[in-house]
């Protein structure tokens, strides 16, 4: 299984501000997720980022709002840009097939709080 | 469109007590993942299934094709079994569809 780690795992910020989610993976995966889970909500997925190409993104979340970088196989970041309240949320990355692990793997979070 | 029901919502159990968590999805599901959600948010993925059974520890999932439900078993409930489970469907790809969750209390 792989192991993720999530930087920073909390953090408040205040509205207007933008913040930077990192999440490193121990070993080389093709494909990363970036979720949000708001308060009392399932997850949502937010985007795939694949190694060497364009971010994905789904219905009703756009790159200028989250823009995502994904320099490597084992590196990602999403940018949570100009926020409001209404962005206070968990923050998850996951990854998919690691060493022949048919599933996805899921980071420790971020809690963000907007002020 | 994929989805995924779960219940209970919320499960009180007391310490010891045998623990079931149920989800049902909807016909283009081909995989059911179980998660685990601690309070600080962070998620440990426990199960995915496609056929059968899996145990681990004291945790069993179990999948019926036909009638597209999967249920998460616990035995011998401990109070750090608390936590929120998730069941979440993939449909061939890496793209999961999520219940809501059941939120799980053992009390000592």
């Amino acid at each position: 299984s792989a192991v993720i780690s999530q930087k920073p795992s909390r953090d408040i910020c205040q509205r207007g501000t933008s913040l930077t989610i990192q999440c490193q993976v121990d070993s080389q995966v093709t494909m990363m997720f970036w979720y949000r889970q708001q308060p009392g909500q399932s997850l949502t997925l937010i985007a795939t980022a694949n190694q060497g190409s364009e971010a994905t993104y789904e219905s009703g979340f756009v790159i200028d709002k989250f823009p995502i970088s994904r320099p490597n196989l084992t590196f990602s970041t999403l940018t949570v840009s100009n926020m409001s309240p209404e962005d206070s949320s968990i923050y998850l990355c996951s990854v998919g097939e690691v060493a022949g692990y048919n599933e996805q793997f899921f980071g420790p979070g971020t809690r963000l709080t907007v002020l | 469109k994929n989805e995924v029901e779960q219940s209970p919502q919320n499960l009180t159990a007391q310490e010891g007590e045998f623990i079931t968590i149920n989800c049902s999805y909807s016909v283009g599901i081909s995989a059911l993942h179980w998660l685990q959600q601690h309070p600080g948010g962070g998620i440990v993925s426990l199960f995915m299934l496609s056929s059968g059974k899996k145990k681990h520890g004291r945790l069993i999932a179990t999948i019926n094709i036909q009638e597209k439900h999967s249920s998460l078993h616990i035995t011998a409930s401990h109070p750090r079994d608390s936590a929120v489970y998730i069941c979440a469907g993939g449909a061939g790809s890496y793209q999961l569809t999520f219940g809501k969750g059941t939120k799980l209390s053992v009390i000592p």
